[in-house]
């Protein structure tokens, strides 16, 4: 596997599952971060880990979960989703959380929640 | 704040026909640009970047953008569009943060 990996590719989950997103890295990054991509609305960032420290987190609900174990994964837990959080999930690493260094992207996970 | 805006959520050129997609920025300080091209039901992949170096940067697939500080530009351009040139483009900045613009979604008319 090179890049960035994402699993499933597809989901669709009810409001009262629990489930979870898995991204990988195989680039020896340090800095991987959490992206919504929603129809008509810019990129969204929800969470960023450098060294497997959450920096950021912006404002998003407690629904969503982040865990960072490595500086190669990193998971996205959701439970009680409601359907507005239907959107691309972005997976993202760079070789440091710094403006200057480059994101590489994953395919992404397009979550459904009916 | 830092803010990334693109002119026009959608773009339509003809095959062999110039392509200018338009992004400005606005920041205090120097920032960081640049130009990612998405395909559909995939992740985003950066086409250039500009750090300070040279203004005129060159990417892949022929594409290359100009900073313009006294413009607070960054606009991609293409010589000549192909087919396979149909994507989502997002300009993205970054000084204390990185910020994308909404897209632009490039139409290629044969």
């Amino acid at each position: 596997e090179t890049g960035v990996t994402q699993t499933p590719r597809h989901l669709v989950m009810g409001m009262t599952n629990k489930k979870s997103l898995k991204c990988e890295q195989h680039l020896g990054h340090n800095a991987m971060y959490w992206y919504k991509q929603s129809a008509k609305k810019p990129l969204e960032l929800m969470f960023v880990y450098n060294f497997k420290e959450q920096t950021e987190n912006n404002s998003v609900p407690s629904r969503f979960s982040p865990e960072c174990p490595n500086s190669s994964h990193l998971f996205l837990h959701l439970h009680t989703l409601q359907p507005e959080d239907s959107a691309l999930y972005l997976c993202a690493s760079s070789q440091a959380a710094s403006d200057l260094y480059e994101q590489y992207f994953g395919p992404g996970t397009r979550l459904t929640v009916t | 704040a830092q803010s990334v805006t693109q002119l026009g959520s959608h773009v339509s050129v003809s095959e062999g026909a110039l392509v200018l997609l338009r992004c400005n920025y606005s920041s205090s300080v120097p920032p960081y640009l640049f130009w990612y091209v998405q395909y559909p039901n995939q992740g985003l992949q950066l086409l250039l970047k500009y750090t300070s170096a040279a203004t005129l940067v060159k990417g892949i697939n022929g594409f290359e953008a100009e900073f313009k500080k006294s413009e607070t530009s960054f606009h991609l351009t293409k010589p000549s569009a192909h087919m396979s040139d149909a994507a989502e483009y997002f300009c993205a900045g970054g000084a204390d943060g990185l910020t994308f613009g909404k897209g632009t979604h490039l139409i290629i008319q044969p």
